[in-house]
């Protein structure tokens, strides 16, 4: 089955650390683009960071502001999201996607996990 | 940083069309996409570059852009359409993914 499933999430103090991860099923993951797309309670998507299939291209959202960092490991079809020195702000259910690239040369997200919840609080 | 502005919600009864827009400045010289997320769900890609459907989306739903709008038609609308529905595109001057605020259609 084609699919991507996210674990790693949990409850976590405020300035706590956490690692999420994104494992693929089903495809040539190292062929595709993964992000990686928040959602807070109640609230709309957020983009948090993309990483290309080879790695060269890292892309994040300016509001993170160098507290994540995203890797991946091709040979476990895996992505990961290191998150450091958290806040409140960031809880949020968190997903991975895959970037998909079509032969008119555009990109966008056609396969998405379920997501897990990570939760900043004392 | 690119801003895309939706309506927070769209009402229709069963049977009637839907419009969802999705607003940015000179939206129609870039490519948009559009997302669908029931309560619980992952997000589900319904339109891709502004007008093509994925295998698997009913012929219901169609998309278009030019100007500053892009639009999300839905036809014969259906209880089980009822989500949250997001419009996303990726801006080349920030190099960064843009989603919309998101709308709520509410099936009367």
């Amino acid at each position: 089955e084609v699919q991507l499933v996210e674990s790693g999430g949990g409850l976590v103090k405020p300035g706590g650390s956490l690692r999420l991860s994104c494992v693929a099923s089903g495809f040539t993951f190292n062929m595709y683009s993964i992000i990686w797309v928040r959602q807070a309670p109640g609230k709309g998507l957020e983009w948090v960071s993309s990483i290309s299939s080879s790695t060269f291209d890292i892309y994040y959202a300016d509001s993170l502001k160098g507290r994540f960092t995203i890797s991946r490991d091709n040979a476990k079809s895996s992505v990961y999201l290191q998150m450091n020195s958290l806040r409140a702000e960031d809880t949020a259910v968190y997903h991975c996607a895959r970037d998909y690239y079509d032969s008119n040369g555009v990109w966008y997200f056609d396969l998405w996990g379920r997501g897990t919840l990570v939760t900043v609080s004392s | 940083s690119y801003v895309l502005t939706q309506p927070p919600s769209v009402s229709v009864a069963p049977g009637q069309t839907a419009r969802i827009t999705c607003g940015g400045n000179n939206i129609g010289d870039k490519s948009v996409h559009w997302y669908q997320q029931k309560p619980g769900q992952a997000p589900v890609l319904v339109i891709y570059d502004d007008r093509d459907r994925p295998s698997g989306i009913p012929g219901r739903f169609s998309g278009s852009n030019s100007g500053n709008t892009a639009t999300l038609t839905i036809s014969r609308v259906e209880a089980g359409d009822e989500a949250d529905f997001y419009c996303q595109l990726w801006d080349n001057d920030s190099d960064h993914v843009v989603f919309g605020g998101g709308t709520k259609l509410t099936v009367l």
